[in-house]
């Protein structure tokens, strides 16, 4: 079985510019996250869906941030424009169900803005 | 402030020593977990322990979760190079919150 998916693994650019990033979870799973990971730190929830519905979005900085869910599947994280400080890894996982907390990561993509 | 302090942030022992790992809060959890991530990997879920005072072994790693279910411990015994990586507790309150992680190595 496929774990979680995602790309880019590496993206290097410069500030001021957009970035993208896709998530596909594990086949039938309806809960996706999105997480940020700093160096040597824990991952910190960006944002939580229930199938295509944002259900928890609070700490995610919305004047730059962006995400949709479309067919309650795939993912994608949008910064737009990105900042020196967003240099980061950004996680995705999914679960089963929100409710279980079992949760399976992706490997992650590492973000660096020049 | 931190809601999950984990202790130590670091840690490096030789091979075949044995090593504890604390997470401590204020707050009360339903339940708790630890991961292990390594370079260019996420997280990967070891255990979750839900009871307080709940012990779990997994091969040479043993995980308690603190009788008042606010704090809880990871032991490894005999610690081989293969156990280096982030060891990351995280509490579930409204949503599941990650400690800052302890960077263990395990130097042959």
């Amino acid at each position: 079985e496929a774990g979680v998916v995602q790309s880019p693994r590496y993206k290097i650019i410069e500030k001021k510019q957009p970035v993208a990033f896709w998530c596909n979870p594990i086949s039938g799973h309806n809960t996706l996250y999105w997480y940020l990971q700093n160096l040597g730190q824990g991952p910190e929830l960006l944002i939580r869906y229930e199938n295509e519905e944002a259900v928890d979005d609070s700490q995610l900085p919305k004047d730059r941030f962006s995400a949709e869910r479309l067919k309650g599947v795939d993912s994608t994280l949008k910064i737009q424009p990105a900042e020196l400080g967003d240099s980061a890894v950004y996680l995705c996982a999914s679960s089963a169900t929100s409710g279980a907390n079992v949760l399976t990561f992706g490997a992650g993509s590492r973000l660096t803005v020049l | 402030t931190q809601l999950l302090e984990q202790s130590p942030q670091f840690l490096s022992i030789q091979e075949g020593e044995n090593l504890t790992v604390y997470c401590n809060s204020s707050s009360v959890f339903s339940s708790l977990q630890w991961y292990r991530q390594e370079p260019g990997e996420g997280p990967v879920l070891l255990v979750t322990v839900v009871t307080g005072g709940e012990v779990k072994k997994l091969k040479r790693l043993t995980f308690q979760f603190g009788d008042a279910r606010k704090d809880s411990s990871l032991h490894i015994t005999a610690a081989q190079p293969g156990d280096t990586g982030l060891y990351l507790c995280a509490g579930v309150l409204a949503r599941l919150t990650f400690g800052e992680g302890t960077q263990l190595t395990v130097n042959p």
